[in-house]
């Protein structure tokens, strides 16, 4: 297994437009995160997915915000009618359990002209 | 509310130990965590350390935790230049399903 991976690297799109980010966590991992990073920030926390269940959404993630994991495996964050805000880089994670070690993706950079 | 604070920079002399501190405001961290991230690159988990323990070492790295304090720290004996990057502090709380707060991150300065 070649760890986490994340599809694109890099996103330029124009306001008003969506987006949407793959992630396809190491394949025993049930535990699946979604953060964004903006620069000099450490991440904040998004959303995770324990199997196919999304447990938890940030009071961060706006209602433009959707995140699915349909298959238990790999997991897709939407982002409709972007703003400006949103340029950041976008990271997934997965785990083996809650209490388990997080092993990350290189992220996804958005730029939002 | 849970925070997780660190200084924003640190230079160190290559070959000299460079120590990274963090505070957090959370009793109930489970694990804590030492990323690193370097420019370009993803982040990389270097070293964690469970709450019920004070010390850990991984051949160059050092983990102290103070749990009355809530100060965590990672000592890099003999920092080389490969080391230069951001060092992030993270804290994992069994209360909010094994979440991770994260620190701002420190970034390692390594002067010739």
């Amino acid at each position: 297994d070649t760890g986490v991976s994340q599809n694109p690297r890099h996103k330029i799109t124009k306001r008003g437009q969506n987006v949407t980010f793959r992630c396809d966590p190491i394949s025993e991992h049930n535990r699946l995160y979604w953060y964004r990073q903006t620069l000099g920030q450490g991440p904040e926390f998004l959303t995770y997915f324990q199997n196919e269940a999304q447990l938890e959404k940030s009071r961060l993630l706006s209602d433009r915000f959707s995140a699915e994991r349909p298959k238990g495996s790999f997991s897709t964050l939407e982002i409709q009618r972007t703003e400006q805000g949103d340029s950041a880089m976008y990271l997934c994670a997965s785990s083996v359990t809650g209490e388990g070690e997080q092993f990350f993706g290189p992220g996804t950079r958005l730029t939002v002209l | 509310g849970e925070d997780v604070e660190q200084s924003l920079f640190l230079s160190v002399r290559e070959g000299d130990s460079s120590v990274i501190n963090c505070t957090y405001t959370d009793s109930s961290s489970t694990y804590l965590y030492w990323y690193k991230q370097e420019p370009g690159a993803g982040l990389q988990l270097l070293t964690y350390i469970f709450s019920n323990m004070d010390m850990k070492q991984d051949q160059r790295l050092t983990v102290l935790l103070n749990k009355k304090d809530k100060h965590l720290s990672l000592r890099i004996a003999d920092t080389q230049t490969g080391d230069s990057a951001i060092y992030f502090c993270a804290e994992s709380i069994m209360d909010s399903n094994y979440q991770l707060i994260w620190g701002a991150g420190t970034k390692l300065i390594i002067k010739p």
